[in-house]
């Protein structure tokens, strides 16, 4: 089993919808979670961050967190073509203290 | 200001060259990590420094040495590089409220 892993991509949403990212962890004491985003050819830049059960929202991005579950959700509102990019879910803590461990991303298009 | 700054930007060199790769960041975190990014995008972990301490090695052939001569810098020095080392190798600085990556390496065995 992967330690985290992401839903299987690519995901094309249309313009103006909502685009859901999705995430699972196997160390179960993971402590801190994280989404990335990262445009070809360019590194991967933090958009997002969550370290208790629930939902954080930031502008049109929502993070939702269930530990019991061991998953954490990305959503992104009213989706814009500058939103195509590979999205990145990175986990901390746990046996894995001290570094952050990703999945293996998902590739977003958004289509005008 | 560049707050992770990594040089160089792209590195072509043959089989069994020595290169290293410098990395500096000015936001004052005390750890400092490398990561390697493989043709499938997939980020994985290599090492890790706390102010200066090496904490993590991961399963990483010892040709790889990273060096850090201070908090602010993290090095990473190839020995006898292989095809197999092609990738794109960022590093990252950070605490638990997340990394901040440098722009990446590029580097191309031939």
């Amino acid at each position: 089993q992967k330690e985290v892993e992401q839903n299987s991509g690519p995901l094309s949403v249309p313009e103006g919808a909502i685009a859901s990212l999705n995430c699972t962890y196997s160390d179960r004491g993971s402590q801190s979670f994280f989404w990335y985003r990262q445009y070809s050819g360019k590194s991967p830049e933090l958009i997002m961050s969550i370290y208790s059960n629930g939902d954080k929202e930031d502008g049109r991005f929502t993070a939702q967190l269930n530990k019991a579950s061991q998953y954490v959700s990305l959503l992104i509102r009213d989706s814009q073509p500058s939103d195509s990019a590979t999205y990145l879910c990175a986990v901390s803590g746990g046996t894995s203290y001290g570094k952050l461990t990703f999945g293996q991303g998902t590739i977003l298009t958004v289509h005008p | 200001d560049t707050a992770v700054s990594q040089t160089p930007k792209y590195l072509v060199t043959q089989m069994g060259n020595d290169k290293s790769i410098k990395c500096e960041q000015n936001l004052g975190h005390d750890t400092m990590y490398w990561y390697k990014q493989d043709s499938k995008k997939f980020l994985k972990i290599m090492f890790s420094y706390n102010n200066k301490e090496l904490i993590i090695n991961e399963t990483v052939p010892n040709r790889f040495s990273p060096k850090s001569p201070d908090k602010a810098h993290l090095n990473l020095h190839i020995n006898s590089l292989e095809l197999g080392d092609s990738a794109v190798y960022f590093c990252a600085s950070g605490d638990r409220g997340g990394y901040t990556f440098g722009s990446g390496t590029r580097l191309t065995v031939v």
